[in-house]
């Protein structure tokens, strides 16, 4: 089945660090650009960062700029997001997402997690 | 890049025609994609390359629309329809979406 499985989150202090993990299972992850999208309990859906097939190329939301790491294991099937000084606005389901068409660093997401929760609170 | 939706919200009844559209702040070519997101549920692609739909989605949605102003139709809504929908663009980083467009039952 192809499937994308998120892990990692949790309630965390703010100015802490998480470490998310996405486990792909069903294609080959190696192939396809890959990002993370975030919620807010309630709000929209917001854009975090995402990264190319061969961790080329990298992008940042200006809201997580030099805080957030994304990279990636192509060999183990995973991407990560590495996430440092949290603040209370980080907190949202995070969710991983496949870009639909090989060897783009973006296009549309056609295949999304069911999302990892990350709460940022004292 | 900022993604405007309009309506945030509207109420439709079954079987009615359904239009939301979704103006970038400058020129994105056809880099527009369509999603739905019903509760507690990942968001589904519905349409790419601002007018392609997704393999599986019904026919009943349709995307059009190029430069900076986009719509996503359904033409005849049905009881499944009723979800949030957003637009993003993926033409340059940072990426983003819209802020939603919820269709909720009258």
């Amino acid at each position: 089945e192809v499937q994308l499985v998120e892990s990692g989150g949790g309630l965390v202090q703010p100015g802490r660090s998480l470490r998310l993990s996405c486990a792909a299972s069903g294609f080959t992850l190696k192939n396809y650009g890959m990002h993370w999208v975030r919620q807010a309990p309630g709000k929209g859906l917001e854009w975090v960062s995402g990264i190319n097939d061969n961790s080329g190329a990298v992008g940042y939301a200006d809201s997580v700029k030099g805080r957030f790491t994304i990279s990636r294991d192509n060999a183990k099937n995973s991407l990560y997001l590495q996430m440092n000084s949290l603040r209370t606005e980080d907190t949202a389901l995070y969710y991983c997402t496949k870009v639909y068409q090989a060897q783009l660093p973006f296009d549309a997401f056609d295949l999304w997690g069911q999302g990892t929760m990350v709460t940022v609170s004292s | 890049i900022q993604l405007t939706q309009s309506p945030s919200s509207l109420s439709a009844s079954v079987g009615d025609r359904v239009t939301i559209t979704c103006r970038a702040s400058q020129g994105i070519s056809s880099y527009l994609a369509w999603y739905q997101q019903k509760p507690g549920k990942a968001p589904k692609l519905l349409i790419y390359a601002a007018s392609t739909l997704q393999s599986g989605v019904p026919s009943r949605f349709s995307g059009s629309g190029s430069g900076t102003e986009f719509t996503l139709t359904i033409s005849s809504l049905q009881p499944e329809d009723f979800a949030t929908y957003y637009c993003q663009q993926v033409i340059a980083y940072p990426l983003t979406f819209g802020g939603g467009t919820k269709v909720e039952i009258k």
